[in-house]
Formats: C-alpha cells, structure tokens, sequence
C-alpha cells in the first residue's frame, strides 16, 4: 500500500518548473511532502488535510484530490537549492501512521 | 533550540547483537515516531510513542523494540540483528494536538546509520 510517485527521476535546467505526483490506492486523510537531501534527514515542506485543499510555499504548492487518492507536488522556477529527493507521506483514515512514497529525484542544473 | 537529536551517528554491529539508539525531540514536542530507511528508499515507519506508550506500530517484527520516557526522549531496542536490518534509522518529532500528532510537522533527526556485518 506504498504510494507510488511519478516521475521516478527529473533533470531540469535552473528557472523550469517541475510536477510530482503522489497515487494512493487507499482513501487518504491527508498527504505530507519531505525534501531530502543525499546524507541529510528528511525537511517537512508541506501538509495537505482536505479534499481539494492546495497550499503554497513561496514557489513549490501543492494540490491533494482526496477523491482521486493523488497529491501533486508543483515546483516553479526552480532553483539549484530544489535538487534532491521528494518523498509523499499518506495517512489514511482511522490511523496514526505514514506510509512513505517511492521517492522522486530531482536535479537542477545550471 | 535544538532540534531533534539522535545518537550515536554511525554504528557498526556483528549478527545476532543487539543495539539501543537514542532520540531527543525537538523541545515542546511530545511524540516520536521511529522510520527505518534502506538505501534508495523512503523512510518506513517502525512504531510511534506518545505518553510513554507505543500507539501506533509498522510491519515489524518483535525484534524491534522501542521505549519514552518522561521527558519524552525514546529509544529504539532492535534484538539479534540480522544482515537486513543495516539502514538510516530515522527519529522525526511532532506535537500532539486533537488527538492526530501527524496532522503537524514532523521534525526529523539526522538519524543513525547501523551497519551490520
């Protein structure tokens, strides 16, 4: 029941934008989004709570279709800083605990 | 204000040993939750405590054992280690509020690598 994310890997050049997804085959509660560098811990970027819900964060939003058990993660103009590996974390409904995605990694060339 | 801790940062153990980590939360934060992460893959959850109590558990086996104490730091106990068990053992941190410590940030320490030979 691990969510699966597409894509698996991303090259982009600095300025361009960027989608991931998130697919659950379970009803979800909620869709967390982590940032992990190589040797680094995992940094919280955004939770998303209610069906439809979108949230921003400066340029990275998020939009989660609890209808459609998906999240997707937008990266807008990217920067060199955005380069590393993104991971959905879901909760569904009547537990406590999150289930990690596949991973997507992103790499932002000059 | 710190942020979570954890120790030690690298460990090195041999078939069948057992090994103890350690966690403290970011402070004002009173639940932890324990991730294993092999290589290439995202965290999987191992078990969460809150009030000194296990309340949520992953698909573990009993080998892996977990403990918090008073001040809200925890442990985690993992007994006869096996090749498979080596990984990045992760401690994230979050503030229970309205009964779903998850619904807030998890904060997460920089774990610790164990390597079993």
């Amino acid at each position: 029941q691990q969510p699966v994310q597409s894509p698996q890997a991303v090259i982009l050049r600095e300025g361009e934008d960027a989608v991931i997804n998130c697919s659950s085959s379970k009803a979800l509660y909620s869709v967390h989004w982590y940032r992990q560098k190589h040797g680094e811990a995992p940094v919280f970027l955004m939770i998303l709570l209610k069906g439809g819900e979108q949230k921003g964060h400066e340029k990275i939003s998020a939009s989660f279709n609890e209808k459609k058990q998906q999240s997707s993660l937008y990266l807008t103009a990217s920067q060199l800083s955005y380069s590393g590996t993104y991971f959905c974390g879901t909760e569904g409904w009547g537990n406590e605990k999150l289930t990690f995605g596949t991973g997507t990694r992103l790499t932002i060339i000059p | 204000d710190a942020g979570v801790t954890q120790s030690p940062t690298h460990l090195i153990k041999t078939r069948g040993q057992q090994v103890t980590l350690r966690c403290s939360p970011k402070s004002g934060h009173d639940t932890v939750s324990w991730y294993q992460q092999a290589l290439g893959q995202g965290p999987q959850f191992i078990f969460q405590y809150y009030e000194e109590e296990e309340r949520q558990r992953g698909n573990f086996p009993d080998r892996f054992s977990g403990h918090q104490f008073p001040n809200y730091s925890s442990e985690l106990n993992v007994n006869a280690l096996l090749l498979g068990d080596s990984a990045l053992y992760l401690c994230a941190s979050s503030l229970e509020m309205s009964g779903r410590a998850l619904h807030n940030e998890q904060f997460f320490g920089p774990g610790t690598r164990l390597t079993v030979l």
